[in-house]
């Protein structure tokens, strides 16, 4: 089945630590994006991919790395200058719509990162 | 700047009655896409419906129904005759710039629905 899968859905970190999350599509789409997810806060962009090989920032991006590699992946690295990590982390993926439509955006089930 | 506004934090409601989640969005572009999207208990974001900026048709979906006004910036839903299995969080999100630009989200409204 098309979809995004996002890996692991449940993630650890020590203080310190730069941990990877993982957001595979197979829906062939152009754009990826992480959000991350507080309570009371809505979705708020961290990064954003349009074409392999390029992203860019969105309102949040300090403490996060992300490459675009491949089409299909889009991971995200918390790095150890992410003061306040814990959160609910979500990757989505849109379509390129030719005719100048704005599709609508799929989502994987999200990765819940807790520092400990 | 764009922006979506959604000010109902937490909705609560008995099963069977009907709920209208407010969404107000401010943005200078003439050309523009709204959705709603669910988040149910499990986490991941169920897209609902999407609306150009050109298109203000009201639309039904079962029990589901969305009221698009220019003239207010707003694109409400309603849920009709609301089941416990609604009981989730509710985006509403704007669009501008194609499909490879920013999807910009309110903060969601909990709709929690008793039995």
């Amino acid at each position: 089945d098309g979809g995004i899968t996002q890996s692991p859905k449940y993630l650890f970190r020590k203080e310190g630590q730069n941990v990877t999350l993982s957001c595979e599509q197979n829906l062939n789409h152009d754009a990826m994006y992480w959000y991350r997810q507080d309570p009371g806060q809505g979705l708020r962009l961290i990064y954003y991919s349009q074409i392999v090989n390029d992203f860019q920032k969105g309102d949040i991006a300090e403490g996060y790395s992300v490459s675009r590699e491949k089409k299909e992946s889009f991971p995200l690295t918390v790095t150890s200058a992410q003061k306040n990590p814990t959160a609910f982390y979500l990757c989505a993926s849109r379509s390129r719509d030719r005719g100048q439509v704005d599709t609508e955006a799929f989502f994987g089930q999200g990765t819940r990162l807790t520092v400990v | 700047a764009q922006k979506v506004t959604q000010a109902q934090t937490e909705i609560s409601v008995v099963e069977k009655e009907d709920v209208t989640l407010d969404c107000v969005y401010e943005t200078r572009d003439t050309t523009y896409y709204l959705f709603w999207y669910k988040q149910p208990p499990s986490g991941e974001l169920v897209f609902l419906i999407r609306r150009n900026s050109f298109d203000e048709q009201n639309e039904i979906s079962g029990r589901y129904s969305w009221n698009f006004q220019k003239s207010t910036s707003s694109f409400n839903f309603t849920i009709t005759a609301s089941q416990v299995v609604d009981s989730a969080v509710y985006f509403c999100a704007l669009s501008v710039g194609g499909s490879q630009g920013n999807l910009i989200f309110g903060k969601g409204t909990k709709l929690s629905v008793k039995p």
